[in-house]
């Protein structure tokens, strides 16, 4: 079945450093995959996403490249903000599985001033 | 566009009372999603109907659990009797069946069970 592992968190760092969040997949087809993001007290919010090989998602000035040949999707950012303190959840989804989305564990991240 | 709707915000109850969670899709989604989240089990898909007809509920926990989705706008969890194990914050999503479509979250329901 599929399946999607991302680092565990937490992960704190001070603002205006690099980010960078793992994450690998397992899929019988070709997915499409997500970084989902959630606030504290909300749902979750769709942040970027990536539907087929070499594409790249970006948004808020976070990316990930959909690599096929390693199978991950690894959320970066450059210069995080103390306002990116979250979860973020790595997904796929894929047709033959209904597209239900699978998450990953989610990834704990506290940004210090 | 309100997004998705759910109702209540955060439900208190004792053990072995019935719950009921309510959620509005948005509209012209064809599919619904609920999960449950916790600190233990993380985020878990319980069931999803699409075009209003339940397709997965191997998700859903228990007999206890039930989900009706009777029209396009409108759907419900129901647990009963509750258990203090069922202590979590339940979330709705929603989807158009469109390609690559994403799914978007409600605000979810914080329930507790004494």
């Amino acid at each position: 079945g599929n399946s999607v592992t991302q680092m565990e968190g937490p992960v704190t760092l001070s603002e205006e450093a690099f980010l960078t969040i793992n994450c690998t997949y397992t899929a019988t087809g070709y997915p499409s995959l997500f970084w989902y993001v959630q606030y504290p007290g909300e749902g979750l919010q769709l942040l970027l996403k990536a539907t087929k090989a070499d594409d790249k998602g970006s948004n808020k000035g976070f990316e990930a490249t959909y690599r096929k040949e390693t199978t991950s999707f690894h959320l970066e950012k450059g210069s995080v903000q103390v306002s990116d303190s979250a979860v973020y959840f790595c997904a796929l989804s894929e047709a033959a599985a209904g597209n239900k989305l699978t998450f990953g564990g989610g990834t704990r991240v506290l940004v210090k001033p | 566009d309100a997004g998705v709707i759910q109702s209540p915000r955060h439900e208190v109850t004792e053990m072995g009372q019935e719950v009921t969670l309510r959620c509005k899709p948005i509209s012209g989604h064809n599919s619904l999603f609920w999960y449950r989240q916790t600190m233990m089990r993380g985020l878990e898909l319980l069931i999803y109907f699409n075009n209003n007809v339940p397709i997965d509920d191997s998700g859903m926990p228990e007999d206890r659990f039930s989900a009706k989705m009777p029209n396009a706008s409108f759907s419900t969890l129901k647990i009963q009797p509750s258990e203090p194990r069922d202590s979590a914050v339940y979330f709705c999503a929603s989807r158009s069946n469109l390609a690559g479509g994403e799914q978007f979250f409600g605000p979810g329901t914080r329930l507790t069970v004494l």
